[in-house]
């Protein structure tokens, strides 16, 4: 237990329907992260928040949206997907932003698009 | 952007002292080390950090030479519960270069 929750851990979802994944942190944390990981790639930082405020958008498409309400939530919302997308979605959090600081992960959700 | 290079993958027998070098030559001045381990379908756990010379913890030693260029993970006497990806970065306070890279897959033999 990090004390970072995802929900959910698993979906599957066709490519016109539109999912939310939601991230919480208990920690006290001021920035939270969104990773994907694809089957034998590394892990790939999506975005990144900073009390609340996006500080990094890793080039990623449009049809993924975050979406930070407070500094203990954070979200990805999802339409459109394609099936590549197919991925292990991890959300992570820590005291600051950057890799001085260490992250805590949660047990990702594991994301299927037919 | 300070990248890392480290093998794709290690074997060790149970018992033994591993050892799993990451190269960063470009390493800046204010640049920390961290290492993260990664079970299947688990996210990363950090395992240890340092900025020079030798950090210990209760788990695993990081040497760290006097140039900086790279550092040595060391996980003494391993079980089959160690097998697992493991992730060298290099980075700083508010700077976002979170870069895992392909990390090294340690695989402990019994």
């Amino acid at each position: 237990e990090t004390g970072v929750t995802q929900t959910p851990r698993h979906l599957v979802m066709g490519m016109t329907n539109k999912k939310s994944l939601k991230c919480e942190q208990h920690l006290g944390h001021n920035a939270m992260y969104w990773y994907k990981q694809s089957a034998k790639k590394p892990l790939e930082l999506m975005f990144v928040y900073s009390l609340e405020e996006r500080v990094e958008n890793n080039s990623v498409p449009s049809r993924f949206s975050p979406e930070c309400p407070n500094s203990s939530h954070l979200f990805l919302h999802l339409h459109t997907l394609q099936p590549e997308d197919s991925a292990l979605y991890l959300c992570a959090s820590s005291p600051g932003p950057g890799t001085r600081y260490e992250q805590y992960f949660g047990p990702g959700t594991r994301l299927t698009v037919t | 952007l300070a990248k890392t290079t480290q093998p794709i993958s290690m074997d060790s027998y149970e018992g033994q002292e591993v050892n799993i070098t990451c190269s960063h030559n470009n390493i800046a001045t204010n640049d920390y080390i961290t290492w993260y381990q990664q079970f299947p379908s688990q996210g990363p756990r950090f395992i240890i950090q340092g900025y020079k010379t030798k950090v210990t913890n209760e788990v695993a030693s990081l040497f760290i030479p006097a140039d900086r260029k790279s550092s040595t993970l060391s996980l003494p006497r391993v079980s089959l519960s160690d097998t697992a990806v493991y992730y060298c970065l290099v980075g700083r306070t508010g700077a976002n270069n979170l870069f895992f890279g392909t990390g090294t897959r340690l695989t402990v033999i019994p």
